[in-house]
């Protein structure tokens, strides 16, 4: 079946710790995007990449970082530098385009204690 | 820059009520794309539908119904006899188009939680 997956679905840290959420996509899409969501909020965006080997910085980078070095994958590295980083992030793709819905995988719920 | 707005925070009802949820949005262009999206309490976000700042038609599947009015800047939601599995938090997305045509923002709304009570 096509789609995205995220793993794991929820994760565990200790403060100071980096942590890579992982993000794969068997769509065939060119875009890649990571929200993150906060209780009673939308969702905000952190980093897309429309294309391999390039991303650019959505609302909130600071404290994150991604890699695209393959179409089909978009890592997300939360950094110890990301102050609030309990919350939950989705992964979306689509092909690129305003007109295109994104699709979304079923997410991961990180909690940095 | 644009913005969407749900005003509607939480909304409850009783099964088989019908039920409006709004969806405000400002934006300088003429060339825009609208979404719809329900997020149920497993979390994935679960398409909708899309609607092009040229198409002002209402849509209507099966119980759901979307009202666009560009004059009112306004893409509102209507869930028909609601039902139990309706219950979700509903976003409002706008996208933008820039000269190339490549979209690289969607903003969404806060969302409206739905509670669809027996």
């Amino acid at each position: 079946d096509g789609g995205i997956t995220q793993s794991p679905k929820y994760l565990f840290r200790k403060e100071g710790q980096n942590v890579t959420l992982s993000c794969e996509q068997n769509l065939n899409h060119d875009a890649m995007y990571w929200y993150r969501q906060d209780p009673g909020q939308g969702l905000r965006l952190i980093y897309y990449s429309q294309i391999v080997n390039d991303f650019q910085k959505g609302d909130i980078a600071e404290g994150y970082s991604v890699s695209r070095e393959k179409k089909e994958s978009f890592p997300l590295t939360v950094t110890s530098a990301q102050k609030n980083p309990t919350a939950f992030y989705l992964c979306a793709s689509n092909l690129g385009q305003a007109a295109h819905e994104q699709y979304f995988g079923p997410g991961t719920r990180l909690t940095v204690t | 820059a644009q913005k969407v707005t749900q005003a509607q925070t939480e909304i409850s009802v009783v099964e088989k009520e019908d039920v409006t949820l709004d969806c405000v949005y400002e934006t300088r262009d003429t060339t825009y794309y609208l979404f719809w999206y329900k997020q149920p309490p497993s979390g994935e976000l679960v398409f909708l539908i899309r609607r092009n700042s040229f198409d002002e038609q209402n849509e209507i599947s099966g119980r759901y119904s979307w009202n666009f009015q560009k004059s009112t800047s306004s893409f509102n939601f209507t869930i028909t006899a609601s039902q139990v599995v309706d219950s979700a938090v509903y976003f409002c997305a706008l996208s933008e188009s820039n000269s190339g045509g490549s979209n690289y923002k969607l903003t969404f709304g806060k969302g409206t939680l739905l509670t669809v009570n027996p």
